[in-house]
């Protein structure tokens, strides 16, 4: 079975530059996460999905950072224009759906995209 | 703001001895689990344990929850080399509205 597929996994762009992250979740994991990592930190999350709900971007700075999950498979992260403090590794993971129990269950991560911006 | 923290910051054991990370967290869990990250690559889920269990067994870790003291240990008895990332705990809570938390990890190096 394919684990959880990011693209690409590395970007190295320059500030005010927009840039774009992909990811494919395990199939049959409806519960779709996008983490950003930086050095030394756990991940930190920024944006999950249900299906296509996003039903937690808290922690999405909107006025840079935008995300889709069209039929609720594959997801998008953009950030438009990056800031040299963007620099991180952008984490995507998938999982099943917590239920009613309300439970986070194993989450699958990818490999991540390591963002350089200079 | 993270929820759990790690102890110690970093490790260091030789090859065949065992190795003893634990996490604190501040308020009331609904689960616990233990992540690895080798160098560059994403998390791997090793473990997780309900508020509700006190200990978990998965091949050579065993992890425990104490919620009175708000501490979970993870150990990794008869280390290998291949041991050698980085260990997050992570907490979510009770309530619709929570989220999986991460601590700033452990650096792990077995030496072999």
């Amino acid at each position: 079975e394919a684990g959880v597929v990011q693209s690409p996994r590395y970007k190295i762009i320059e500030k005010k530059q927009p840039v774009a992250f992909w990811c494919n979740p395990i199939s049959g994991h409806n519960t779709l996460y996008w983490y950003r990592q930086n050095l030394g930190q756990g991940p930190e999350l920024l944006i999950r999905y249900e299906n296509e709900e996003a039903v937690d971007d808290s922690q999405l700075p909107k006025d840079r950072f935008s995300a889709e999950r069209l039929k609720g498979v594959d997801s998008t992260l953009k950030i438009q224009p990056a800031e040299l403090g963007d620099s991180a590794v952008y984490l995507c993971a998938s999982s099943l759906s917590r239920g009613r129990a309300e439970t986070f269950n194993e989450q699958f991560f990818g490999p991540g995209t390591r963002l350089t911006v200079l | 703001s993270q929820q759990g923290e790690e102890d110690p910051q970093a490790l260091s054991i030789q090859e065949g001895e065992n190795a003893t990370m634990n996490c604190s967290y501040k308020t009331s869990i609904n689960n616990l689990q233990w992540y690895r990250q080798n160098s560059g690559r994403g998390l791997v889920h090793l473990i997780l344990i309900r508020s509700n269990e006190r200990e978990k067994h998965s091949g050579r870790l065993r992890v425990t929850l104490d919620t009175s003291k708000k501490s979970s240990s993870l150990l990794i008895t008869a280390s290998r080399a291949a041991d050698t990332a980085s260990y997050f705990c992570a907490t979510d809570r009770y309530g619709a509205n929570s989220k999986l938390t991460f601590g700033k990890g452990i650096t792990l190096s077995v030496r072999p």
